[in-house]
């Protein structure tokens, strides 16, 4: 049973235009919550996180907003650029599993020019 | 600084070999960790060690998988004798102390024939 799920495999977005990523997650037990991005032969790397005592997080062009009631969080990537071409995963932890992380299965974001 | 380090990038045997995976993490990180992607899914885990030492293995598939950090530096995966299922690729990644966010190494994708 999937405690992360991205329920969308696939986002195409005009460049210039703001993509939104969603997440959900089943476990109420998780406190934070990170994105990361892949490149085809690569590994993931991190994009930006959230503590679940916040409800926005920003970094530039990134801005994470969590949901706790509705347990569910979004990556807003704007002004998207054809380099954010990539598969996002939305991953999940507790204090208590330090770096145990439950990833979903990702949803790959084509940003067309 | 080196970021995390994986060998060999593609290993193609078949069923009934071993095959050993290779991951030297980030220099000074205690926390090592394994994940594996099959195709298509979500990025599991499978576990964690503290230094040297297993603090928690509960993502293991069966015991054909062993995996050992001698030492408290680098880290093998060994797969005996590997099946078909096993086939993915085979994410480390290491993280601080205390620290939420891992760094990945590129993975080391594992074709079982």
């Amino acid at each position: 049973d999937q405690q992360v799920k991205q329920n969308s495999p696939s986002l195409s977005v005009q460049e210039g235009r703001i993509s939104i990523l969603n997440c959900d997650y089943t476990n109420s037990m998780f406190d934070y919550f990170l994105w990361y991005k892949k490149y085809p032969a690569e590994g993931p790397t991190f994009l930006i996180s959230i503590s679940s005592i916040k409800d926005k997080n920003e970094d530039g062009r990134f801005t994470v907003f969590l949901n706790k009631s509705a347990k569910h969080l979004s990556l807003h990537i704007v002004p998207s650029q054809p380099g954010d071409s990539a598969v996002y995963f939305c991953a999940a932890s507790n204090g208590g599993s330090q770096g145990n992380l439950i990833f979903g299965k990702g949803t790959k974001l084509s940003v067309k020019p | 600084e080196a970021g995390v380090t994986q060998f060999p990038s593609h290993s193609v045997i078949e069923k009934g070999q071993t095959v050993t995976l290779r991951c030297d993490p980030i220099s000074g990180h205690d926390n090592l960790y394994w994940y594996r992607r099959v195709m298509g899914k979500e990025i599991k885990f499978l576990l964690h060690f503290v230094k040297e030492s297993k603090q928690d293995e509960s993502g293991m598939p069966n015991n054909r998988f062993l995996a050992e950090r001698t030492g408290g530096t680098y880290s093998t995966l060994k797969v005996q004798p590997a099946e078909l299922e096993d086939s993915g690729v085979y994410f480390c990644a290491s993280s601080n102390t205390g620290a939420n966010v891992l760094t990945f190494g590129a993975g080391s994708r594992l074709t079982v024939l």
